[in-house]
């Protein structure tokens, strides 16, 4: 059965801190697809980033870069240099091959970044 | 940009109302879902339609139903609305994925308190 697992509930941090979101994915598919998405307190999500299961490369957009690891089935996400605006809930989500309409979202992890 | 709008960002209502919570996207997406948002679940999916008229259940149907008589319009209705019903509901849109996932587009989210 897929699912996804933020075990981190909550990370606060102090500004200009790096912090990694974990996210643990499992999935029998071997074609899916990788998500992350940003909850600022304003209240819609922000889509962050897609990856899909053959391209293992790992990707950064200027303070924030992506680990992808099918070894671990994981796809964690840095910040690097936090800033106050970073505080948010990030979600991760997973879609399969099979159903790539629909998303499997985990259950999120809250942001403090504090001044 | 891609926009999806819903109707409300809080609404209170009264055990046993009816609920109408309404989103349109201006994307000519042909999907579009509907999720509820609660502390410590994540987002869990009520129902999701792919075309006009057409329609399946998420993960989490029950005291719910949904219209979809335009394809940029999808109502969220609750027949009878209940406490246990209060949360924030979010709206998405998404083009039909072909050969790749991708990634849905939210609503700012309807607050609803039933008391």
């Amino acid at each position: 059965a897929q699912k996804v697992t933020q075990a981190q509930t909550e990370i606060s941090v102090v500004e200009k801190e790096d912090v990694t979101l974990d996210c643990v994915y499992e999935t029998r598919d071997t074609t899916y697809y990788l998500f992350w998405y940003k909850q600022p307190p304003s209240g819609e999500l922000v889509f962050l980033i897609r990856r899909n299961s053959f391209d293992e490369q790992n990707e950064i957009s200027g303070r924030y870069s992506w680990n992808f690891q099918k070894s671990t089935s994981s796809f964690n996400f840095t910040i690097t240099a936090s800033q106050v605006v970073d505080s948010a809930v990030y979600f991760c989500a997973l879609s399969e091959a099979l159903n790539t309409d629909k998303l499997i979202f985990g259950t999120g992890t809250r942001l403090q970044v504090f001044p | 940009d891609v926009k999806v709008t819903q109707s409300s960002r809080y609404l209170v209502k009264r055990t046993g109302e009816k609920v109408f919570l309404e989103c349109v996207q201006d994307m000519d997406h042909e999907n579009m879902f509907w999720y509820r948002q609660d502390p410590g679940l994540g987002l869990r999916l009520i129902y999701f339609s792919y075309d006009v008229k057409m329609k399946e259940k998420g993960d989490i149907p029950e005291g719910y139903s949904v219209s979809r008589e335009k394809k940029e319009r999808f109502s969220l209705i609750l027949e009878s609305a209940s406490t246990n019903q209060t949360s924030m509901y979010l709206c998405a849109s998404s083009p039909t994925a072909t050969v790749l996932s991708y990634e849905q587009y939210f609503g700012p989210g309807t607050r609803l308190t039933v008391t």
